[in-house]
């Protein structure tokens, strides 16, 4: 059964400029939740999406959104690009609700804002 | 802000030995434990996991140990192999939070 994938894998973009990071999760898993990965922060939960509805979302600005589709794959887009933006962004995928189900990781994208 | 604390950042083994990490959680609220194997240039595997209604947990190689008491669980990788230099990253996950990461530690076995 193949992996999470995302993309696109690296990305390049100008500060002011929004992005769309696109993951497709595994075969069958309806849940998808985005992280940020930066060497400063560490790992940090953006949010989780479940039947195309958001279940909960973490401590960043309303520049981050995402959404997810009724074939499970899930977008999430960054308006408005800063610096401070540059990270991997890494998609996790579930069988079902995340309380109930374990995460699957992507090999994420790597976003560099200049 | 909920956190996990990781503890060593850094950890450098001989091949064969016994590499332990350990993380400590605040949030009793807390009800799933995974470690996480990550390599350069890859998303994070999952490696084991674990849930508070049992002391330990092990899978080949790899044991967790879960101390509900003292709201603390580590990462023991028995026989450690030069193959398992990689960064590990513990999380913490209450009902439909997402996860929580510790920091993550750098292991490297020495052949």
């Amino acid at each position: 059964k193949a992996g999470v994938t995302q993309t696109p894998r690296y990305l390049i973009k100008t500060r002011g400029q929004q992005v769309t990071l696109s993951c497709s999760p595994i075969s069958g898993h309806r849940s998808v939740s985005w992280y940020q990965q930066t060497p400063g922060q560490g790992l940090q939960f953006l949010f989780e999406y479940f039947s195309e509805t958001q279940r909960n979302k973490g401590n960043f600005p309303g520049r981050f959104s995402g959404r997810q589709f009724s074939n499970s794959r899930s977008e999430m887009n960054v308006s408005t690009l800063e610096l401070g933006d540059s990270a991997l962004y890494l998609c996790a995928s579930s069988l079902g609700p995340t309380e109930a189900s374990e995460q699957y990781f992507g090999p994420g994208t790597r976003l560099t804002v200049t | 802000q909920q956190q996990v604390k990781q503890s060593p950042q850094s950890l450098i083994v001989q091949k064969g030995g016994i590499s332990i990490i350990n993380c400590a959680y605040e949030n009793t609220a807390f009800d799933y434990f995974p470690w996480y194997q990550q390599f350069p240039g890859k998303g994070p595997a999952l490696l084991i996991a674990i849930r508070p209604d049992v002391s330990e947990k092990k899978e080949g190689r790899f044991t967790i140990s879960f101390n509900k008491s003292a709201k603390q669980f580590s990462l023991h990788i028995m026989d450690s192999q030069p193959g398992d230099s990689a960064t590990y990253f513990c999380a913490s996950k209450g009902g439909a939070d997402g996860l929580t990461f510790g920091k993550g530690t750098h292991l490297i076995i020495q052949p």
